[in-house]
């Protein structure tokens, strides 16, 4: 059974870089077939997609997050990560990591989650 | 890219049918058969429900089902049951800068 799991602190200061890690277990991140991804939901509020990323590198980011977003991946750690830089109370959320199917364009795995509060 | 609109709220009783719609444009909902529906519970992550406008994953009951029209897509839940009350959330594939659009969420409450 697939599972991923997010780590990285659970608290960053204002106009520093949010860096989380995702681990994927049960499968392989090397799949021609998969995107792998970051979604993010302020407490209380709805989903926002912020990024993909593709096991040999390609990136897809949110237009409104682009110019901030850096999402990488590690083949050999079976991980990938995101780094949101110059972050703000708005950044507070809940971020998930997801699979992302690439021939039906939807989310089949998600994590649990990984609450992100932004304060001094 | 403007979030999809949803109703906020939807209620039934166990037993009934509710619908859902999820309204997007041309450039999103109306231009791919790429929508999805994720049911959340409370401290929960998401869970995939519909694929595809109105593919269901393995192990999503038959009681959920989704269909399109123009730009509105729709999720129908029928034979409501206790553990369906959860905020679902519809999300559409938008173009390559744009992977996925999200729903503005509605909250289903079953009386």
């Amino acid at each position: 059974q697939l599972q991923l799991q997010e780590s990285g602190p659970g608290l960053v200061k204002p106009s520093e870089t949010l860096s989380l890690t995702c681990t994927v277990s049960g499968g392989s991140i090397n799949s021609s077939s998969y995107y792998w991804g970051w979604i993010r939901q302020p407490p209380g509020k709805g989903l926002e997609w912020i990024g993909n990323i593709y096991y040999r590198g390609s990136t897809y980011y949110n237009p409104s997050l682009k110019s901030r977003v850096t999402i990488s991946v590690d083949t050999s750690k079976n991980q990938f990560s995101l780094n949101l830089s110059s972050v703000t109370a708005a950044d507070t959320a809940v971020y998930y990591c997801a699979r992302r199917l690439m021939e039906m364009s939807t989310n089949d795995y998600w994590g649990q989650g990984t609450l992100v509060t932004v304060s001094s | 890219q403007s979030a999809l609109t949803q109703p906020p709220s939807a209620s039934g009783s166990p037993g009934q049918s509710v619908t859902i719609s999820c309204t997007g444009t041309s450039s999103d909902v109306g231009g791919y058969n790429y929508v999805s529906w994720y049911q959340q519970h409370p401290g929960k992550a998401p869970k995939l429900m519909i694929y595809e406008v109105s593919k269901r994953p393995s192990g999503v009951p038959d009681r959920f089902s989704g269909s399109k029209s123009g730009n509105t897509a729709s999720l129908t839940v029928s034979g409501l049951q206790a553990e369906d009350e959860a905020d679902y959330y519809c999300s559409s594939y938008a173009g390559s800068n744009n992977f996925d659009v999200f729903g503005t969420g509605t909250k289903v409450t079953v009386l």
